[in-house]
Formats: structure tokens, C-alpha cells, sequence
């Protein structure tokens, strides 16, 4: 059965704190994604990355980077968080060539 | 730019009767279509979705409709259950976006009474 894990359900953090967010697929899955979701916005991209040490900026990649250093795990860092970064954080991956995106149960981080 | 509109923020429908979800698109080089469905404080699961060369999919209770010429695309579900109380996101992807990335529209919340 596919399977992706988020590292923590909940997050509570203070504005200017550095944020890592974890993402793992027990797919082998090439494609690895990173979504917000906000109300009334979707599910915006932010950073995706079709192989190990690749990345590529989605839609909103402004105060995030990402780091893939091995295929199952993929990671959203929040520089300097800031208060409208809080949002449900999404991550996702897939098998090149296949577009249904298989998703993990999400982060709410909320920053203070 | 939204190139992916679900207008309707919500939508209640009777238990038993049919659900019609609706989402429209600008992007006329997208080629693949999917619904999501999302439960509160779950990721979204994939539901159905279709390829432009096809005009209608249908997987038991769900069938999905593509009309090309006017951007458009509905989610049928026939007969409504409660547990179809979600959050459906449509989604669209275009060959030349590489990696497959999915554009989503803003979501509309499905509530079914009993």
C-alpha cells in the first residue's frame, strides 16, 4: 500500500525560528512535491523535485527551500518563519510519466 | 492566474440524490484531469480522473465528464452518502509541465444530509 509520512502532525512555532518540515515515501517514487493548502486558494505549489539533489521552484517558493538528499525523503525548511506562513503543508509524490500525485496527512504549522 | 476554477465554495446536496462538482480551466495545453478528495486534518486521496482524448469516466458511484471545447469539467456522485462530506480539489496537467506537476482549483466543500 502507498505510503507517505509527514513528520509532525501539528506544529507550534515562533516567528523568526527555523522550521524543517520532513516528507517520506516508502514508493520509490522519482517525483516528490511540496504543497500549501490555504481557504479559498487550493493547493499551491512551492517546491518539487524529480530526482535526488534536484529541485525546481513551484508557484510560491518566496521564504522556502527544500533539500532531497536521498530519493524517500524530502525536506521543506522555513528560513526565518513569518506569520502568514501558517498553513497546512502537504507533501506528495509520484512516478515519472503518472500524474495521480500520492499524498501524506499533512503538517498545520502555525507560527507566532 | 487561476488557470483552475472551481466556483463554488460549497454544496449541499440530499443524501440519495446526486452531487454535481464543477471545475473550469484556461489552460488549453492540459491534458489530464483529476478529482481529489479531502477529509479535515487528512491529506487529499485521488478519486478519478480523466485524459482529454476521453469525454466521460466513470468509476462506480463516480464519473467524471470533460467538455474540451468549454474547459470543463463536473464530478458526478450517484447516489450521495455522508461520507462523501469532503473537500473535492480538481486538478489539471499539461505534458510539457515535466514531473508531472498538478495544478489544483481552490476546492469545494461537498456536505451530505441525511
Amino acid at each position: 500500500d502507498v505510503k507517505v509520512t509527514q513528520s509532525s502532525r501539528y506544529l507550534v512555532k515562533r516567528t523568526g525560528e527555523k522550521v524543517f518540515l520532513e516528507c517520506v515515501q516508502d514508493m520509490d517514487h522519482e517525483n516528490m512535491f511540496w504543497y500549501r493548502q490555504d481557504p479559498g486558494l487550493g493547493l499551491r505549489l512551492i517546491y518539487f523535485s524529480y530526482d535526488v539533489k534536484m529541485k525546481e521552484k513551484g508557484d510560491i517558493p518566496e521564504g522556502y527551500s527544500v533539500s532531497r538528499e536521498k530519493k524517500e525523503r524530502f525536506s521543506l525548511i522555513l528560513e526565518s518563519a513569518s506569520t502568514n506562513q501558517t498553513s497546512m503543508y502537504l507533501c506528495a509524490s509520484s512516478s515519472p510519466g503518472i500524474q495521480t500525485q500520492y499524498f501524506g496527512p499533512g503538517t498545520r504549522l502555525l507560527v507566532l | 492566474d487561476q488557470q483552475v476554477k472551481q466556483n463554488s465554495p460549497s454544496l449541499s446536496v440530499q443524501e440519495g440524490r446526486i452531487s454535481i462538482l464543477n471545475c473550469d480551466y484556461t489552460n488549453s495545453m492540459f491534458d489530464y484531469f483529476l478529482w481529489y478528495k479531502k477529509y479535515p486534518a487528512e491529506g487529499p486521496t485521488f478519486l478519478i480522473s480523466i485524459s482529454s482524448i476521453k469525454d466521460k469516466n466513470e468509476d462506480g458511484r463516480f464519473t467524471v465528464f470533460l467538455n474540451k471545447s468549454a474547459k470543463h469539467l463536473s464530478l458526478h456522485i450517484v447516489p450521495s452518502q455522508p461520507g462523501d462530506s469532503a473537500v473535492y480539489f480538481c486538478a489539471a496537467s499539461a505534458d510539457n509541465q515535466g514531473a508531472q506537476k498538478l495544478v489544483f482549483g481552490q476546492g469545494t466543500r461537498l456536505t451530505i444530509n441525511p
